[in-house]
């Protein structure tokens, strides 16, 4: 079946410490996003990219970067300069705005 | 600033009641609108979706009704049940170029229906 596996499902990060957050796809879809969600916000796009080896940067940026070295896969790492990163993380990726498909996300928490 | 506004925050409603969750948009380049069902724990999944040239759309039980001279739209689950109790974002996109389309979404509507 084709679709969208983030991984871990939970992940718990050190103060200080970086943590990559695992996304990858099998639908063949070129355009890949990174979204975060906190209470009553919404979905927050961090990161997108169009095309192997390209991204830009979305609304919420800092603290946050990005490889797209495979079609198949867009992780996303969350740095130690991100004040505030416990959230839930969706990953998603697109034929066009009709073919947006969601990962089940990654739980962030910071101990 | 491309943005989405979306009410209300939450919504209870008794089992076959009709809710409704509105949002209205500014920039006149959006051209596809969809909504999208979260469960708790899971991502989005896509319910419905309308053009700017149709103002109406309906899918079993839910209907998007949209006014484009109001740049608003709303979504409308007939018979509601408690399996519809889920949040839902309304979504607005334009062609980025290529084939990346960004979704500017709505901060959700979390919605209850009691039995």
């Amino acid at each position: 079946d084709g679709g969208i596996t983030q991984s871990p499902k939970y992940l718990f990060r050190k103060e200080g410490q970086n943590v990559t957050l695992s996304c990858e796809q099998n639908l063949n879809h070129d355009a890949m996003y990174w979204y975060r969600q906190d209470p009553g916000q919404g979905l927050r796009l961090i990161y997108y990219s169009q095309i192997v080896n390209d991204f830009q940067k979305g609304d919420i940026a800092e603290g946050y970067s990005v490889s797209r070295e495979k079609k198949e896969s867009f992780p996303l790492t969350v740095t130690s300069a991100q004040k505030n990163p416990t959230a839930f993380y969706l990953c998603a990726s697109s034929i066009a705005a009709w073919g947006y498909t969601f990962g089940s996300g990654t739980r962030l928490t910071v101990v | 600033q491309q943005q989405v506004k979306q009410s209300p925050q939450s919504l209870i409603v008794q089992k076959g009641g009709i809710p409704i969750i509105n949002c209205a948009y500014e920039n006149t380049a959006f051209d596809y609108f969809p909504w999208y069902q979260q469960f708790p724990g899971k991502g989005p999944a896509l319910l419905i979706a309308i053009r700017p040239d149709v103002s109406e759309k309906k899918e079993g039980r839910f209907t998007i009704s949209f006014n484009k001279s109001a740049k608003q739209f709303s979504l409308h689950i007939m018979d509601s049940q408690p399996g519809d109790s889920a949040t839902y974002f309304c979504a607005a996109s334009m062609n980025s170029g290529g084939s990346n389309y960004k979704l500017t979404f709505g901060k959700g509507t979390l919605l209850t229906v009691n039995p």
